[in-house]
């Protein structure tokens, strides 16, 4: 069975300094890994997703993710967080190809601070 | 490209009773999943549809149950509504099983 971690509950981060969500997964074989968005009192909005080829994955809004093998690890990357980032981020893995079935983490808020 | 759709947005319901949510998904997509988020167990999968059959099915009662209709809108159903059904019910859109999901803007269950 495929599970993820999102270690923490919170990140409190400074508008323009650089934000990392972290996240680490646990699938056999190999993984398809996602991260969504949630804003209030909205569904889930896709950032990105690691399927195959480079470790470094570019998404939405500037975001972009690292996935590190070795340390089963998608942590969710931006270069300069905006107030507009805060938000509910969650990770999600799916097994194969074929499934289509999302294994989410617990959600991790991000909060933007002037 | 109209989005994913889900009606009604908010649900009011008493114990007991039973419930139908809609989900209309993307044009052209065929793939329906649905997924129920709660503050205590998170975003947690019930089901997911292709072509008119469940394809894959989480770990819930059997009061919990949909349907696909040919035009891949699709249904879900609670009977039997108990308080800790109380959940945001998402659904989401895919082309073809195992594409990129995307998401409805739920529907807000409240049971009394």
């Amino acid at each position: 069975a495929q599970s993820v971690a999102q270690p923490e509950d919170q990140v409190n981060v400074a508008e323009g300094n650089p934000l990392t969500v972290k996240c680490t997964y646990s699938v056999s074989g190999n993984p398809y890994l996602f991260w969504y968005v949630q804003y209030p009192n909205r569904g889930l909005q896709f950032l990105l997703k690691y399927i195959t080829g480079d470790n470094l994955v570019k998404g939405s809004y500037g975001f972009e993710a690292e996935f590190n093998k070795s340390q089963t690890s998608f942590h969710l990357k931006k270069p300069s967080a905006l107030v507009s980032d805060s938000a509910l981020y969650f990770c999600a893995v799916r097994p194969d190809s074929t499934a289509s079935k999302l294994t989410f983490g617990t959600g991790t808020r991000l909060q933007v601070t002037l | 490209k109209a989005g994913v759709t889900q009606t009604p947005r908010y649900l009011i319901k008493t114990r007991g009773q039973q419930v139908t949510l809609s989900c209309s998904p993307i044009s052209g997509h065929r793939s329906v999943s649905w997924y129920q988020q709660t503050p205590g167990q998170g975003l947690q999968f019930l089901f997911e549809y292709f072509s008119e059959t469940q394809r894959n099915k989480g770990n819930f009662p059997g009061r919990f149950s949909g349907r696909q209709f040919s035009n891949s809108r699709s249904e879900m159903n609670v009977s039997t509504l108990e308080l800790g059904d109380s959940a945001l019910y998402l659904c989401a859109s895919s082309l073809e099983q195992g594409n990129e999901q995307f998401f409805g803007p739920g529907t807000r269950l409240t049971v009394l």
